[in-house]
C-alpha cells in the first residue's frame, strides 16, 4: 500500500495570500495517477486536480497541481473565501485507492 | 446531470451486516459503460477509505484490508449499486459514499452526498 502524507496538518492564512499544501508518497508512482479533492464541511469530496496538473470541469485557474515521483503539490494562488477546506490527495497504485490524510485551509 | 443518492440503515448492530444502495439519476448505470462505481468512506479515526469498485459488467475490485468483508453489486436494470459489509465493528462507523470513475486508476469524479452509519448496540 503507498502511503500517503500531507503537510502541513492545518494552514492559516488570509484570503488574498498563496496556499502551498504538500503531497509525500511512500514510493514513487505515475504522476498521471495522482488526485486532489476540496471536502467542505458536510459535503463530499469534490475533484480539484487530476493527472497530478489537470484542472477538473469547471475548477478555477487559481488552482494549480504539480509534481512527480513522490513529491507533489497543490497550489492557490490567491485564496478566495471560499476556498477554506479541507483538501486530500488521493492516488492509485498497487490495485487500491488511498488518500491522504488531509490539510485543513483555515482563515487567519 | 448525474446524481447519486447513498441509502440505508443508519444504525447497524455489531457483529451485523452493513447494507447500503447507491441510486443514480440522470443517467443510467446500463448506459453508463465503461464506468465504475465505487464506495469509498470516511470516518474520524481513519480519514477516506477506498473500500471497493465495481465495473458495470459487475467486475469487482476490493480494498485487500476489507475484501474479506465486503460484496459490491450493480443491478442495471434498477441503476443501484450496492454495498455489503459484514461482520461491523464500531470502527466501521463511518459516512459512506458512492462515486463514479471511468476505469482503475482514474479520479473519483461524481459522488454521492454520503450517509452516516454508525455501528452501535
Amino acid at each position: 500500500e503507498i502511503v500517503l502524507t500531507q503537510s502541513p496538518g492545518t494552514l492559516s492564512l488570509s484570503p488574498g495570500e498563496r496556499a502551498t499544501l504538500s503531497c509525500r508518497a511512500s514510493q514513487s508512482f505515475s504522476s498521471s495517477l495522482l488526485a486532489w479533492y476540496q471536502q467542505k464541511p458536510g459535503q463530499a469530496p469534490r475533484l480539484l486536480i487530476y493527472g497530478a496538473s489537470t484542472r477538473a470541469t469547471g475548477i478555477p485557474d487559481r488552482f494549480s497541481g504539480s509534481g512527480s515521483g513522490t513529491d507533489f503539490t497543490l497550489t492557490i494562488s490567491r485564496l478566495e473565501p471560499e476556498d477554506f477546506a479541507v483538501y486530500y490527495c488521493q492516488q492509485y497504485g498497487n490495485s487500491m485507492y488511498t488518500f491522504g490524510q488531509g490539510t485543513k485551509l483555515e482563515i487567519k | 446531470q448525474l446524481q447519486l443518492q447513498e441509502s440505508g440503515p443508519g444504525l447497524v448492530k455489531p457483529s451485523e451486516t452493513l447494507s447500503l444502495t447507491c441510486t443514480v439519476s440522470g443517467g443510467s448505470i446500463s448506459s453508463s459503460s465503461y464506468y465504475y462505481w465505487g464506495w469509498i468512506r470516511q470516518s474520524p479515526g481513519k480519514g477516506l477509505e477506498w473500500i471497493g469498485s465495481i465495473y458495470y459488467s459487475g467486475t469487482t475490485h476490493y480494498n485487500p484490508s476489507l475484501k474479506s468483508r465486503v460484496i459490491i453489486s450493480v443491478d442495471t436494470s434498477r441503476d443501484q449499486c450496492s454495498l455489503r459489509l459484514s461482520s461491523v465493528t464500531a470502527t466501521d462507523t463511518a459516512v459512506y459514499y458512492c462515486a463514479r470513475h471511468s476505469a482503475l486508476g482514474n479520479p473519483l469524479r461524481d459522488w454521492g452526498q454520503g450517509t452516516l452509519v454508525t455501528v452501535s448496540s
